[in-house]
Formats: C-alpha cells, structure tokens, sequence
C-alpha cells in the first residue's frame, strides 16, 4: 500500500480481556516499530523488526505485551489481560533498509472500560 | 539509554511570526535527530532531520540547527501559518541501519490569525 495502515483505528475493551492491534507496513520496508502515545504524552518506544534479526523488546512494559511479524511483513500488537493503563494511541511506524525515516501509520486508539 | 528534553511544551505565536522549539539530548554517541510533526487524529511525519556531521540545515519556512558540544538542537519555523499548528516531536538516535528513536514529550504549537 502507499502507506503505514493500522487496524483497527478505535478500540474498545473491558478490563481483563485480550486484544490485537494489526500493522501493514509499507511493501518493502524491513523495519517496523510500535510505539505508544499516551493522553498528552511523548512517544513510548516498545518494540522493533529488523528484518530476520530477532526483535529488540527492550520497550514492552510487562509481560503482558508481545509482537509478533509474520513473513517480515504484518505485525501484530497482543495485550493480554488489559489494565485501564494500557489506554493510549498505539502507532506503527516502518522504515526501509539503511533508513532512519520512519512513516507512521494513524495509530489505533485503545479503550480500556 | 537515551533521554530526550523539548520545550516548551505549548507555545504560541501570531501568524507570520517565528517559532523555536529546544531539545536536548543525554547520549553523545547519538548521531540523527529528526523532527516529526504530528496533526489532530494522525501519526506523526517526518518534516525535517539533521545529522551529526551537519550544524544547520534549512527547508524552505523550517530550519533545524545541531549543537554536537552542547547536546542541543532546535527546530525554527519562520512566517508562521495556521496551518503549521501542530504538536511538534524532536527525536535522537544512534548509529545502525534501524536504530530506534526516543522522542521527546512534544510542543503543541498553535498559530493564532
């Protein structure tokens, strides 16, 4: 696509359960970040793909969170057990290779009830 | 790890006027600080970015200057227009073909007729 696209865009979720967040990043770009924007908040590194080298998941807050990147192309945020803390603006960002332009995705906002 | 300041955290000016945003970094091995602008209900987008071996670097109304000694760099918009109300993030990384970035908290900057 000619994008970053992201979906969902808006989810809602009570507490305790588990969701997925899902980015598509631009064809043929190797890496691919997930970052969080918290209400009035910076950008919170979590995790990045670097083509087949294993991810750096130096960002994750808990073990509650994991990412996964099937094919070295789609990624998929899960949180497990959902706290009203994880409410925030999940952004997807990927880059090509020998790049440090990132192109954001619109993010998908989380709900935590 | 890296740790990136930006201030002010909201700043606003008259149309036409000029805009300075600051940040300053922790890590002097950082060598890439992009500058991202970020509009209501999108992701952020790269609007200007300057390397290491640069002091100063212009794009038409914006400018961005680096001062390696200090650990400073400023974003400058010039003729300020409504459209370039925004929240404005400065970024820093490291070497490596997919570093991540650690951003700051973001200036929202509002334009006002």
């Amino acid at each position: 696509g000619a994008g970053v696209s992201q979906s969902p865009s808006n989810k809602v979720t009570e507490k305790g359960k588990d969701v997925e967040l899902r980015c598509d990043p631009i064809s043929g770009h190797t890496a691919l970040y997930w970052y969080r924007q918290s209400l009035g908040q910076g950008l919170e590194f979590l995790i990045y793909f670097q083509g087949n080298s294993a991810p750096d998941k130096s960002g994750l807050p808990s073990d509650r969170f994991s990412a996964e990147r099937t094919g070295g192309s789609v990624s998929t945020l899960t949180i497990q057990r959902t706290q009203q803390e994880d409410s925030a603006v999940y952004l997807c960002a990927s880059s090509s290779f020998g790049s440090k332009s990132y192109t954001f995705g619109s993010g998908t906002r989380l709900t935590v009830v | 790890g890296e740790n990136v300041e930006q201030h002010p955290s909201t700043l606003s000016v008259q149309e036409g006027d000029s805009a300075v945003i600051k940040c300053t970094y922790s890590d002097s091995a950082s060598n890439y600080f992009p500058w991202y602008k970020q509009e209501l209900g999108k992701g952020p987008q790269l609007i200007i970015d300057i390397r290491s071996n640069v002091g100063e670097k212009k794009d038409q109304r914006i400018a961005v200057t680096l001062n390696k000694t200090a650990k400073h760099f400023s974003l400058h918009i010039t003729e300020t227009q409504p459209e370039d109300s925004a929240v404005y993030f400065c970024a820093a990384s490291m070497g490596g073909t997919a570093s991540k970035l650690t951003f700051g908290t973001g200036t929202r900057l509002q334009v006002t007729l």
